[in-house]
């Protein structure tokens, strides 16, 4: 079945740096990849729709310029938290699926703690 | 814009009782359905999904869920609790033209010995 890998899984940095997070379609090409934050206790909440080849569609509230997205190629998108800072600290989880109406198949999360 | 609503967001059952975790839908057609599960600090695994054909949908470990048109309602059952089963539980909608996948609130699931 269709995988998808995400590294890191977890990691700390301090605040005012940068981290990349990757996400990786292992058995499909993935045209569209859709990244999501979670916190504690809640629901997944939709950031961002990464589309290969093209801009990343943001959805309202979440800054295009903190938290950016690339989609180089089929099978790879990641999402960049620049200048992190602690309330950016979250659980933050890429998808995709292989086609319309298919399930989405999910990274295993990365957590992100900025000190 | 589609989207789910869980009802509940905590559930305690009895191991051995049945599971019933609600989910009801918004949308104007009907739209693809997902259950998926969730344990600490990992990412979501699908349980089932409904997209056409047969409104009773049977995923893994037991779970299964029934489509119902005149309800807009999507829940999620298992005839028997195991201690396994405690986790979070997720109920989705996608659209059409490969949409973004939009979840409910969540539902905990708590088995107790």
């Amino acid at each position: 079945g269709a995988v998808v890998s995400q590294h890191p899984s977890r990691v700390i940095c301090k605040s005012g740096t940068s981290v990349k997070i990757e996400c990786r379609s292992l058995d499909f090409q993935a045209t569209t990849m859709f990244w999501y934050r979670q916190f504690p206790k809640q629901s997944l909440m939709l950031m961002a729709t990464s589309n290969e080849g093209s801009k990343a569609t943001y959805e309202q509230g979440v800054e295009k310029d903190k938290f950016l997205i690339n989609h180089a190629s089929l099978t790879l998108s990641t999402l960049t938290v620049t200048s992190a800072h602690p309330e950016d600290s979250s659980f933050y989880i890429c998808s995709s699926g292989p086609g319309e109406g298919s399930p989405l198949h999910f990274g295993n999360g990365t957590r992100l703690t900025v000190t | 814009a589609q989207s789910v609503t869980q009802l509940g967001s905590h559930v305690s059952v009895s191991e051995g009782a049945l599971v019933l975790l609600r989910c009801n839908y918004s949308s104007s057609v009907p739209p693809y359905l997902f259950w998926y599960v969730q344990y600490p600090n990992q990412g979501l695994q699908l349980l089932l999904k409904y997209t056409t054909g047969a409104t009773l949908v049977k995923g893994i470990n037991g779970f299964e869920a029934e489509f119902k048109k005149s309800e807009t309602s999507f829940h999620l059952t298992k005839p028997s609790a195991h201690m396994s089963d405690a986790a979070e539980y997720f109920c989705a909608v996608r659209g059409y033209n490969n949409n973004d996948m939009r979840f409910g609130a969540g539902t905990r699931l708590t088995v107790k010995p």
